[in-house]
């Protein structure tokens, strides 16, 4: 298998302070993480394409200078929600494409964040 | 249209019955397909990939995938109250950076 895992896993914060948050590929090197948000009881949103090394490909609509990505190795992701604000407060979930596994293209999802901004 | 339909449910089935989950994708260049189950409140994880036609068979759970259809099913033997999720379709395209497109989910209920 392929183990990601998150931290933290869950966090509550005051609107206007930033949130960091991390993604690692535990027993794997993975050439792309993405990551996501999930409102309760909606689908998945896909937010950005992060790759290592490189700049982050955000979805359209989503606020680069407010969620703020850097893959700065292979097996790790992190995501930066700044300024955050009671709206943010979502499930953020990341998810890991292994390097060698191009065609495949399986992605191995994180446990999530749970983010609440009072 | 979505690019990946499924039927959102809720899906009830009986416990040892065969639940069948089916989705439907509109990219003809689509290359690989998955199955994720999703728990309330938790993550999704791989549960099937497949991306030739035909079926695929791992445990109770086979795959099928039927690309001149541009169909993909899950289908789950046996059915356990422990199978009650949201179980996600996912297309994936070698071109599309390694994105996938999810569908929204069919949600599952296997009643004791």
């Amino acid at each position: 298998g392929a183990v990601v895992s998150q931290h933290p896993s869950w966090v509550i914060c005051k609107s206007g302070t930033s949130v960091k948050i991390e993604c690692r590929s535990l027993d794997f090197q993975a050439t792309t993480m993405f990551w996501y948000r999930q409102f309760p009881k909606q689908s998945l949103m896909l937010m950005a394409t992060s790759n290592e090394g490189s700049k982050a490909t955000y979805e359209q609509g989503v606020e680069k200078d407010k969620f703020l990505i850097n893959h700065a190795s292979l097996t790790l992701s992190t995501l930066t929600v700044t300024s955050a604000h009671p709206e943010d407060s979502s499930f953020y979930i990341c998810s890991a494409k292994r390097g060698d596994r191009v065609f495949y293209n399986e992605q191995f999802f994180g446990p999530g964040t749970r983010l609440t901004v009072l | 249209q979505k690019e990946v339909e499924q039927n959102s449910g809720p899906l009830s089935v009986p416990e040892g019955a065969i639940a069948s989950l089916n989705c439907t994708y509109s990219d003809r260049g689509s290359q690989s397909f998955f199955w994720y189950r999703q728990y309330s409140g938790k993550s999704p994880e791989l549960i099937m990939f497949i991306y030739s036609n035909g079926d695929k068979e791992d445990g109770r759970f086979t795959a099928q995938l039927n690309k001149a259809s541009q169909y993909v099913s899950l289908l789950i033997r046996d059915s356990q109250p422990s199978d009650s999720a949201t179980y996600l379709c996912a297309v994936n395209r070698l071109t599309n950076a390694g994105k996938s497109t999810f569908g929204d989910g069919t949600t599952l209920t296997v009643k004791p």
